[in-house]
């Protein structure tokens, strides 16, 4: 099936600082979204962005389906931007399910 | 997001006991999922529903079924619950025809 790989594992920033988290996928896909989840576990929806870029206030995502990755930007990080960051892909054909990265883990320290 | 719901939020047992997870949505879609989120790894996908007649496992199903009792609600049971399904379990939706898919809260299960 198709590989979705996250970088870095685990982040930690000063608050204030920038951040890319990278998201590397195997195979051709027809969408890829990203999800924070806060320190109490709540999956949030980010951003829905098959390709193109997209921003959100201080977030914003690039993918480039045609090589296969996509980044998560996030500038003047904030304590409350803490947590895991999963992207998650469907595969280019038929209805077939989300597959999900292992997440970045970011800590912001104030 | 409250359109997706969860129960229980939190639920311990012991093991060999039959347990079942709950989810309702109010979004009227027609598809909805049940993952797995193990500590420090991603979510894995354990069934998934297009509709009420059409089911289907997923990546993780062994030791697990599911019901679609209705098009707002998806249950899964633990046939027989053992300590490595302790999780974060999630319930997720989509509409047909969108690429969003919506997630409930999550319930923490812990098999003692």
């Amino acid at each position: 099936g198709i590989q979705v790989e996250q970088s870095p594992p685990d982040l930690i920033l000063q608050e204030g600082a920038n951040s890319t988290l990278r998201c590397n996928f195997s195979d051709s896909v027809n969408n890829l979204q990203w999800f924070h989840q806060n320190p109490w576990g709540q999956l949030i929806n980010l951003f829905y962005i098959p390709s193109g870029t997209k921003q959100n206030g201080r977030l914003s995502a690039t993918t480039v389906a045609t090589e296969r990755y996509s980044l998560l930007y996030i500038s003047s990080s904030q304590t409350t931007d803490s947590g895991v960051y999963f992207c998650a892909v469907y595969r280019n054909s038929g209805n077939t399910p989300l597959v999900f990265g292992k997440g970045t883990r970011l800590s912001v320290i104030a | 997001d409250a359109d997706v719901t969860q129960t229980p939020r939190n639920r311990i047992t012991k093991t060999g006991k039959r347990i079942m997870l709950e989810c309702s949505q109010t979004k009227g879609h027609d598809r909805m999922y049940w993952y797995r989120q193990d500590p420090g790894l991603g979510l894995q996908l354990i069934y998934y529903s297009f509709d009420v007649k059409d089911i289907n496992k997923g990546e993780i199903s062994d030791g697990y079924s599911v019901s679609r009792q209705a098009q707002a609600k998806f249950s899964l049971s633990l046939e027989s619950a053992i300590p490595n399904q302790t999780a974060l379990y999630f319930c997720a939706t989509r509409r047909r025809g969108s690429r969003t898919q919506y997630f409930g809260p999550g319930t923490r299960l812990l098999v003692l």
